[in-house]
């Protein structure tokens, strides 16, 4: 069974200050490793696909790493507007649906 | 980006009564779409996956007389919950994915159900 966890549950950072979100992952076969943002009352929004190790993509103020176990979401420079939970999700070959397995979630806090 | 709206946004109804939610892929084909479930503070809860065309599959423990799912095209599916009861209460979320080897799946606005 696919399973995904998610560390810290709850951060909360000063502006500016740096860190990082992680995301350990077990999976028969990983097709792709998935990060999203979700506000409060909101649907996810996408934010990166990650699909082999090594790999690593970027976006404004975060810049996601995969490993053959996890996956980090680096937060560089945050700003309040960063406040979010940050859903993490994988989906394994033979998910014939492409069906994603989500994590519970680090809820960010991002204090001016 | 590709874009996916789900509508209301809210509902609030009465004991017994059906509730039909809406989700529309606006600027792509969804192959398919997912129905998720999530509880306060809790992730995502997938309820059940739907292909153009196909009955529904449904999760283990997810009622499939209770909550029907209706994929008829490939820009459009429902969700219509029957019968409900304040137990159904619940933020509902849909997703959508394009055809092909295309992995990511892209969320509507999700709809807050309150039973009363």
């Amino acid at each position: 069974e696919d399973q995904v966890t998610q560390s810290p549950e709850a951060l909360r950072l000063q502006e500016g200050e740096s860190s990082s979100l992680n995301c350990s992952y077990t999976v028969s076969g990983l097709r792709g490793l998935f990060w999203y943002r979700q506000d409060p009352g909101k649907g996810p929004e996408f934010l990166f696909t990650l699909y082999s190790a090594g790999e690593e993509k970027e976006k404004e103020r975060l810049k996601a790493t995969l490993t053959k176990k996890e996956s980090f979401l680096h937060i560089t420079a945050p700003k309040p507007e960063d406040s979010a939970t940050y859903l993490c999700a994988v989906q394994a070959w033979g998910a014939g649906s492409y069906q994603l397995t989500f994590g519970k979630g680090t809820k960010l806090s991002v204090i001016p | 980006g590709a874009v996916v709206s789900q509508h209301p946004s809210w509902v609030i109804c009465k004991s017994g009564t059906s509730v039909k939610i809406e989700c529309r892929s606006l600027d792509f084909q969804a192959t398919t779409m997912f129905w998720y479930r999530q509880f306060p503070k809790q992730s995502l809860m997938l309820m059940a996956t739907s292909n153009e065309g196909s009955k529904a599959t449904y999760e283990q423990g997810v009622e499939k007389d209770k909550f029907l799912i209706n994929h008829a095209s490939l820009t459009l599916s429902t969700l219509t919950v029957t019968s409900a009861h304040p137990e159904d209460s619940s933020f509902y979320i849909c997703s959508a994915r394009g055809g092909g080897s295309v992995t990511e799946a892209f969320f509507g606005q999700g709809t807050r159900l309150t039973v009363v």
